[in-house]
């Protein structure tokens, strides 16, 4: 089984800090992505790779960067955290065409305070 | 831009009933279409994928079909058990332009609730 892990569960931090969220999937994938899920608004994609070293913005990646050192492991950072960043933050992994499966790790929500 | 609009957002039925969850797209030209199981405060589980040269795809109690013309996929769950409450999403993807996968749309899901 596909198995996609993201680093916490649960994570508060205060405004104006760095915020680093992990994402690890073990299946070989090449493409990764990040999502945010907020009520009303459902998931919305902030960023994804479909290779080491490369990332392609999505619909709002404003507040956030990513780093792809290693095909297994991508990182969604938050360079100031704001309040407005309060969310579920959510990392699904694909093999590397488009018509394959999305797996998803279990989420990380965030609260900034 | 794609939009993914699922109804109803929200569903009550008793336990037994057969039911239909719908889903419709703006943009026919997708590459998949993928049902996913959502549980408060958990991550998303794959439920069915459908490529676009299919018309649907089954697994136990569940079928998904899909009309690309027409915008539509729909999700058919048989004999309903109340293990069946969550939220359910779907989501369509194009191919990026650069030539690699691009992310998922997502609806914002139907609340399911099976009662016992």
């Amino acid at each position: 089984d596909v198995k996609v892990t993201q680093s916490s569960r649960y994570l508060v931090k205060r405004t104006g800090e760095k915020v680093f969220l992990e994402c690890v999937q073990d299946m070989d994938h090449e493409n990764m992505f990040w999502y945010r899920q907020d009520p009303g608004l459902g998931l919305r994609l902030i960023y994804f790779s479909y290779d080491v070293k490369m990332k392609e913005k999505g619909d709002i990646p404003e507040g956030y960067s990513v780093s792809r050192e290693k095909k297994e492991r991508f990182s969604l950072i938050l360079e100031s955290a704001s309040t407005n960043q309060t969310s579920m933050y959510l990392c699904a992994s694909s093999l590397g065409q488009s018509n394959t499966e999305a797996f998803f790790g279990q989420g990380t929500r965030l609260t900034v305070v | 831009k794609q939009e993914v609009t699922q109804i109803p957002a929200a569903l009550s039925v008793p336990e037994g009933e057969n039911l239909v969850l719908n889903c419709s797209f703006t943009d026919s030209a997708i590459y998949n279409l993928q049902w996913f199981r959502q549980d408060p405060g958990k991550g998303l589980t794959s439920l069915l994928l459908i490529q676009s040269s299919q018309r649907e795809q089954t697994s136990g109690r569940l079928n998904a079909s899909l009309d690309k013309s027409s915008g539509r996929s729909t999700l058919y769950i048989a004999a309903s058990q109340p293990g069946d409450s969550a939220t359910y999403l779907c989501a369509v993807s194009l191919l990026y332009s650069g030539g690699g996968a691009d992310g998922l749309t997502f609806g914002k899901g139907t609340h399911l609730i099976i009662q016992p």
